[in-house]
């Protein structure tokens, strides 16, 4: 499977702690993505890097929340503290430079915090 | 927020085509617009894009207006497996994605 690969798919959590997800793109996709969705939404814009620098953030992600690309390759998004609102599927996307319109998404980490 | 509006639900007999419709009437001249599909529990899938012509790929074609004020995703032959929510999304470079809640589409036996 050459898609976008996010671990762990579910992950259970009591509030106040922290965790930490993480996303694979496709190989040699430069931008990869971060959203949130809530049961009944669409998915929510969080952040985005291009290769390794963070270029944008979601006022939604807040300083709780911390994503990172230290390689240019895989993810990680770690939210500290975590509160029950913080229930949700976080989804993670790719895309290249030359096709940086067509964003191919992962199967998406749901978040329980209880 | 969502610079789209579609229906909130709609109901397609399997094997007829489905007719997705999708407004978009503060499209800017550089703004695609987008389609993609949320199968329940999966991450959304991408299906098709156009700026200002017609498009046809495997999966569906895409009507915008002249004006571009306003588009339709079609799904030739509909199948029980393409029940999931439609989101119609407008998207220029520099920007991300903005899904709005879409339209759940059912196909029905």
């Amino acid at each position: 499977d050459t898609g976008v690969s996010q671990d762990p798919r579910h992950k259970i959590t009591k509030r106040g702690q922290n965790v930490t997800f993480r996303c694979d793109p496709i190989s040699e996709h430069n931008r990869l993505y971060w959203y949130r969705q809530t049961l009944g939404q669409g998915p929510e814009f969080l952040t985005y890097f291009q290769n390794e620098a963070q270029l944008e953030k979601s006022r939604l992600l807040s300083d709780r929340f911390s994503a990172e690309r230290p390689k240019g390759s895989f993810s990680t998004l770690e939210i500290q503290r975590t509160e029950q609102g913080d229930s949700a599927m976080y989804l993670c996307a790719s895309s290249s430079n030359r096709e940086a319109h067509e964003a191919f998404f992962g199967q998406g980490t749901r978040l329980t915090v209880v | 927020d969502a610079k789209t509006t579609q229906p909130t639900s709609m109901d397609c007999a399997e094997g007829r085509a489905a007719n997705l419709p999708c407004n978009h009437s503060t499209i800017s001249g550089n703004e695609y617009v987008y389609w993609y599909r949320q199968i329940h529990s999966q991450g959304p899938q991408y299906i098709i894009h156009g700026l200002k012509n017609n498009e046809t790929n495997e999966m569906a074609s895409l009507i915008i207006t002249e004006d571009r004020k306003s588009s339709t995703l079609i799904l030739p032959h509909a199948k029980l497996r393409y029940t999931a929510v439609y989101s119609c999304i407008v998207f220029s470079w520099g920007q991300n994605f903005v899904f709005g809640p879409g339209t759940r589409l059912s196909v029905l036996p």
